[in-house]
């Protein structure tokens, strides 16, 4: 079963770091591209960022570049994001997600979310 | 920036047919994805490609997509069937949007 598990949500003070972290199972992870989507509360989807399956394709969403990082690694199956110089507006649950193929450009599946709140 | 419009709510009847539209600029020319959410859970991928089901999803969702007008139909509408309902798009200056999301309610 494909399997995705996100962690390392919290609270943080505006201006903090967090890193997040998905463990990927039940497909051969360096295949796929990855992406972070995330959610404030009460509203609707925010695609964050993606990589391709190698790291050769990064792409951000403007409301993070600069601020976010996301990056892999195969051999552990696993998804990260470095998100530094934290704000308030950046509160929302975060979900990891595959592009389930060949560039695909949608996201199937996508794991259960990790909440992130930004607040003093 | 690319942008997609949804309604904000659609009702339906038991039993019924729901259609909820996602509109963005000549939007026929892109593939169109829709994605389930119900309360307290992530999303789930119910069509792909403007028309396409994934495995296990039942055959009542369909799609289609012209023009500037993408649509999800949800026929015989169950209770089950409540849930926020996204549409969403790749866009190569804006990478991946989503429209702003339709809340479907059963009655």
């Amino acid at each position: 079963e494909v399997q995705l598990v996100e962690s390392g949500g919290g609270l943080v003070q505006p201006g903090g770091s967090l890193r997040l972290s998905c463990a990927a199972s039940g497909f051969t992870f360096s295949s796929y591209s990855m992406n972070w989507v995330r959610q404030a509360p009460g509203k609707g989807l925010e695609w964050v960022s993606y990589i391709s399956s190698s790291s050769s394709t990064i792409y951000y969403a403007d409301s993070v570049k600069g601020r976010f990082t996301i990056s892999r690694d195969n051999a552990k199956n696993s998804l990260y994001l470095q998100m530094n110089s934290l704000r308030d507006e950046d509160t929302a649950v975060y979900y990891c997600a595959r592009d389930p193929g060949s560039s695909s450009y949608r996201f199937d599946p996508w794991g259960q979310g990790t909440l992130v709140t930004v607040s003093s | 920036s690319y942008e997609l419009t949804q309604p904000l709510s659609v009702s339906v009847a038991l039993g019924q047919t729901a259609r909820i539209t996602c509109g963005g600029n000549n939007i026929g020319s892109k593939n169109v994805h829709w994605y389930q959410q119900k309360p307290g859970q992530a999303p789930v991928l119910v069509i792909y490609r403007d028309s396409n089901r994934p495995s296990g999803i039942p055959e009542r969702f369909s799609g289609s997509n012209s023009g500037n007008t993408a649509t999800l139909t949800i026929s015989r509408a169950q209770a089950g069937d409540e849930a926020d309902y996204y549409c969403q798009v790749w866009d190569s200056s804006t990478n991946y949007v989503f429209g702003t999301g339709t809340k479907v309610t059963v009655l």
